[in-house]
């Protein structure tokens, strides 16, 4: 079992539609990043959580310290956020971080 | 544009080689990361460098190496190529390399092993 687990590992949506991706994680951790790579390679960081939510546009992210778990909330997608969404998390005992295998999202016009 | 700069961008080399990978980190960030990303395991962490000292180590061949120099930039050394080390090398830098800063990532060095 990987220590940082996504799902779905594949989406496909209309554009406009409300997108949900998870990302449950099995270690004490001080942060989680979200971060998106497009098909070229680009890897950008959306998201750096402790805590609570975090909003960016038609982005949000909020995480349970409780239930060990994310999720990544996009708002009348478009398809141009047609990515793959990589959480990754920095365990409290180490400074490295572990990634999830990602999410790839399609988004049709 | 993330304001970390890798290159080469692409690399095509024969096994048993040896490569050399360099990272200029944002202006002002102290700690550089390295990532391996390849397609059967995904993206995992290699090193960690601070103010060039190597802070952490991750899932880091013996046949690697890396170092920050005087003036920040650093450098990920491959040797004894094999071709399971083709793959996307991401280095990353953020101001003072603390857990809960953002990483800035660069834009990626392809290398391909025949």
């Amino acid at each position: 079992k990987n220590e940082v687990e996504q799902s779905p590992q594949n989406l496909t949506a209309q554009e406009g539609e409300f997108i949900t991706i998870n990302c449950s994680y099995s270690v004490g951790i001080s942060a989680l990043h979200w971060l998106q790579q497009h098909p070229g390679g680009g890897i950008v960081s959306l998201f750096m959580l402790s805590s609570g939510k975090k909003k960016h546009g038609r982005l949000i992210a909020t995480i349970n310290i409780q239930e060990k778990h994310s999720s990544l909330h996009i708002t009348a997608s478009h398809p141009r956020d047609s990515a793959v969404y990589i959480c990754a998390v920095k365990e409290t005992s180490g400074s490295r971080l572990t990634f999830g295998e990602g999410t790839q999202l399609t988004v049709n016009p | 544009d993330s304001g970390v700069t890798q290159t080469p961008k692409h690399l095509i080399t024969a096994t048993g080689q040896r490569v050399t990978l360099r990272c200029s980190p944002r202006s002002g960030d102290l700690s550089v990361y390295w990532y391996q990303q390849s397609l059967d395991q995904g993206l995992q962490f290699l090193i960690q460098y601070y103010n060039g000292e190597e802070r952490a180590k991750g899932n880091i061949l013996e046949r690697f190496s890396a170092q920050q120099f005087p003036d920040l930039h650093s450098e990920l050394n491959l040797s004894s190529l094999e071709l399971g080390d083709s793959a996307l090398y991401f280095c990353a830098s953020s101001v003072a390399g603390l857990a809960e800063e953002t990483q800035y990532f660069g834009p990626g060095t392809r290398l391909l092993v025949l």
